[in-house]
C-alpha cells in the first residue's frame, strides 16, 4: 500500500547548496510529475515525464533538472538553492500519460526550506 | 494561458451546515475537471467531470460541471469537523491536458 513515496519528508539548505528530492512510485505507473506548493498558490507544475526515458518542463522550471531513472523513479535535483525556492514540493504518478483523463495519485511532500 | 480561479479563498461554518465552493476556468481544449481534498499532507482524490460526466456524487459530497458557464461546483452537506481541509480545482486541457490547479479553497469546520 506504499503508493507514491517522497525522500526526504523535510529539509534545510543553505543558499548555494544542492540536493536531491526522491521519489518512487509502486503502481505500475507510466507518468509521473513534480508540483511545487507555496502558501495561496496552489500547485504548480515544474516538470514531468510521460513515460519512461522522457521528461518535460511544466510551468515553473527554471532552477531545476530531474532524472527518470527508471519507471519506478523521478528525482528533482536543486543545483544551487535560492530562498525563492523554499517551498513544499509533491511527486505524483498517473497510470496513463497526459490525455487520458487521469488522477494524479500524490506522495506526502517534502518540505524544503532554503535559508 | 490557462486559468483556474476558486473561490472562495477561505470559509470557516459550523458542523452541520452547508456549504459550496466554486472553480471557474478558461482553458483551450478542456478535457477534464478534477476536484482534490488536502488534508496535513498529500491531495486524495475526490471526482473527475468530463465532458461526458457532468455530475458525481459521493455520500455528502456532490459535484457538478457547468460547460456553459466554463465552472464547476463542490457541494458538501450536513459538514463535519473531519471536512476540515483545502479542496483543491484542477483542469486538463490544452496541448498536454496536464492538470492545471487553483489556488484551493480552505474550509475550516467549527464543532
Amino acid at each position: 500500500n506504499a503508493g507514491v513515496t517522497q525522500t526526504p519528508k523535510f529539509q534545510v539548505l543553505k543558499t548555494g547548496q544542492s540536493m536531491t528530492l526522491q521519489c518512487a512510485q509502486d503502481m505500475n505507473h507510466n507518468s509521473m510529475y513534480w508540483y511545487r506548493q507555496d502558501p495561496g498558490m496552489g500547485l504548480r507544475l515544474i516538470y514531468y515525464s510521460a513515460s519512461e526515458g522522457t521528461t518535460d518542463k511544466g510551468e515553473v522550471p527554471n532552477g531545476y533538472n530531474v532524472s527518470r531513472l527508471n519507471k519506478r523513479e523521478f528525482s528533482l535535483r536543486l543545483e544551487s538553492a535560492a530562498p525563492s525556492q523554499t517551498s513544499v514540493y509533491f511527486c505524483a504518478s498517473s497510470l496513463y500519460p497526459p490525455g487520458r483523463r487521469e488522477k494524479l495519485f500524490f506522495g506526502s511532500g517534502t518540505q524544503l526550506s532554503v535559508l | 494561458e490557462d486559468k483556474v480561479v476558486q473561490s472562495p479563498l477561505s470559509l470557516v461554518v459550523h458542523e452541520g451546515d452547508t456549504v459550496t465552493l466554486n472553480c471557474s476556468y478558461e482553458v483551450t481544449n478542456f478535457r477534464s475537471l478534477l476536484w482534490y481534498k488536502q488534508e496535513k499532507k498529500a491531495p486524495t482524490f475526490l471526482f473527475m467531470l468530463t465532458s461526458s460526466g457532468i455530475e458525481k456524487k459521493s455520500g455528502r459530497l456532490s459535484s457538478i460541471l457547468d460547460k456553459k458557464e466554463l465552472s464547476s461546483i463542490l457541494n458538501i452537506t450536513a459538514t463535519q469537523t473531519g471536512d476540515s481541509a483545502i479542496y483543491l480545482c484542477a483542469v486538463g486541457a490544452g496541448g498536454s491536458y496536464i492538470p492545471t490547479f487553483g489556488r484551493g479553497t480552505s474550509l475550516i469546520v467549527h464543532p
